[in-house]
């Protein structure tokens, strides 16, 4: 059974550093890995989709990596801003009906 | 093109009562999958529909819940008798055909309280 974990549950850090949150998945028979973001009582915003043929993928400031024989990705932030506070979620597509199998998310806050 | 749309919003039963919740995809989208997050937890998956068919419903509670996913109209999810447990945010996704490549489109959410 497919299980996703995130790591930290919760990070805080200053305005301008750059960080990086954890994804880890039991099996590795993944068709790709999304990372999300969530806004508090707001929906779901694909930030990047990784294919399982794939490395990496970028968009702006977000790179997001992913190791599939270790079970692993990695979402870097660079330059993180107040408005990047939110909750970022990770999802892998597995099984017949490509449904996502969920972490429960890292809480970001960003201090000004 | 509009989004994914779910209504309402917020949802607000007492225990008891029955709660209806709806999702119209994007169009042209005939695949539509509902996910549940319980407070301060991820997502799981509850159901997959196409039009007029329950693909996978192997997330779903085995009493008290059904789905559909008529020809014509929204997807529905129901919610027969609500325990204060079913207390959680309820995510439809639409995509346009099966395929992994493929991400899912996610509506805005309805948040249902049970008192």
């Amino acid at each position: 059974k497919q299980e996703v974990t995130q790591i930290p549950a919760a990070l805080s850090v200053p305005e301008g550093e750059n960080l990086v949150l954890n994804c880890s998945f039991t099996d590795s028979a993944i068709y790709n890995l999304q990372w999300f973001r969530q806004d508090p009582g707001k929906g779901l915003t694909s930030l990047l989709l990784i294919q399982s043929s794939q490395r990496e993928q970028t968009s702006g400031r977000l790179n997001a990596s992913l190791d599939k024989s270790s079970g692993r990705s990695t979402l870097y932030i660079a330059a993180s801003q107040p408005g990047d506070s939110a909750t970022y979620l990770c999802a892998v597509t597995s099984g017949s009906n490509y449904q996502l199998i969920w972490g429960a998310g890292t809480k970001l806050i960003i201090k000004p | 093109n509009a989004g994914v749309m779910q209504n309402p919003r917020h949802l607000v039963r007492r225990r008891g009562q029955e709660a209806r919740l709806r999702c119209s995809p994007m169009k042209g989208h005939s695949h539509v999958y509902w996910y549940r997050q319980l407070p301060e937890e991820g997502l799981k998956f509850m159901v997959y529909l196409q039009k007029e068919n329950i693909i996978d419903e192997s997330g779903m509670p085995k009493e008290r819940f059904s789905a559909e996913f008529p020809k014509e109209g929204p997807s529905i999810l129901r919610i027969q008798q609500v325990v204060r447990g079913d207390s959680a945010a309820y995510f439809c996704a639409s995509s346009p055909e099966l395929r992994y490549s493929e991400t899912q489109y996610f509506g805005p959410g309805t948040r249902l309280l049970v008192l």
